[in-house]
């Protein structure tokens, strides 16, 4: 089982909709990442959180800590929202806090 | 993003043939990783470096060598490239290590190995 877990894997949504991309990580983190990969780009950071909530336009990004789980929404969901949203979490080791990334949710939003 | 440049972009290269690819960056950032992104797989760390001609392996990084002899360039190198190494190649920066640091991660460059 991956230490971070993304769902859905492929996301289609209408322009206009709600949009909520999961990610779950299965021990104790010290932060963590969302990220957007636009189709042959490259990676930019959307938000860093390691408690309650965020937000940037129309995106909100929340973390449970308790439950080890994270959502990234996006109101009123736009065709150049379509990307892939990748969750990014700092595990904690007895090594040192290590980075690992979800496998990402590809999101297509149609006009 | 404007700070962290990588090259080439893309490149395709016979199997057995050394490859370098080069990370820029202009924030003076003191961390620089290597990561490769595959089908299936989260980007996977293969080098990095937390000073000049300080570096360490990451998880997948046989078959990759780096160097780093200024703050602002990293390199890697596939001494031989093989078609496992054809991948899409990262270069992120950070400021500081662990979690209180955002990263930056440069365009990407898409080696295909033939």
């Amino acid at each position: 089982k991956n230490e971070v877990e993304q769902s859905p894997q492929n996301l289609t949504a209408q322009e206009g909709e709600f949009i909520t991309i999961n990610c779950s990580y299965s021990v104790g983190i010290s932060a963590l990442h969302w990220l957007q990969q636009h189709p042959g780009g490259g990676i930019v950071s959307l938000f860093m959180l390691s408690s309650g909530k965020k937000k940037h336009g129309r995106l909100i990004a929340t973390i449970n800590i308790q439950e080890k789980h994270s959502s990234l929404h996006i109101t009123a969901s736009h065709p150049r929202d379509s990307a892939v949203y990748i969750c990014a979490v700092y595990l904690k080791k007895s090594s040192g806090d290590k980075l690992t990334f979800g496998t990402g949710t590809r999101l297509a939003v149609r006009p | 993003d404007a700070g962290i440049t990588q090259s080439p972009r893309h490149k395709v290269t016979e199997t057995g043939t050394p490859v370098t690819l080069r990370c820029h960056q202009t924030e003076n950032h003191r961390y620089m990783y290597w990561y490769r992104q595959d089908p299936g797989h989260g980007l996977r760390l293969i080098h990095y470096s937390y000073g000049v001609k300080d570096t360490d392996k990451g998880e997948v990084s046989d078959g990759y060598s780096v160097s780093r002899s200024k703050t602002e360039d990293f390199l890697l190198t596939l001494e031989s490239a093989t078609s496992s190494q054809t991948s899409v190649y990262f270069c992120a920066i950070t400021a500081g290590w662990g979690s209180n640091y955002g990263y930056t991660f440069g365009s990407g460059t898409r080696l295909t190995v033939v």
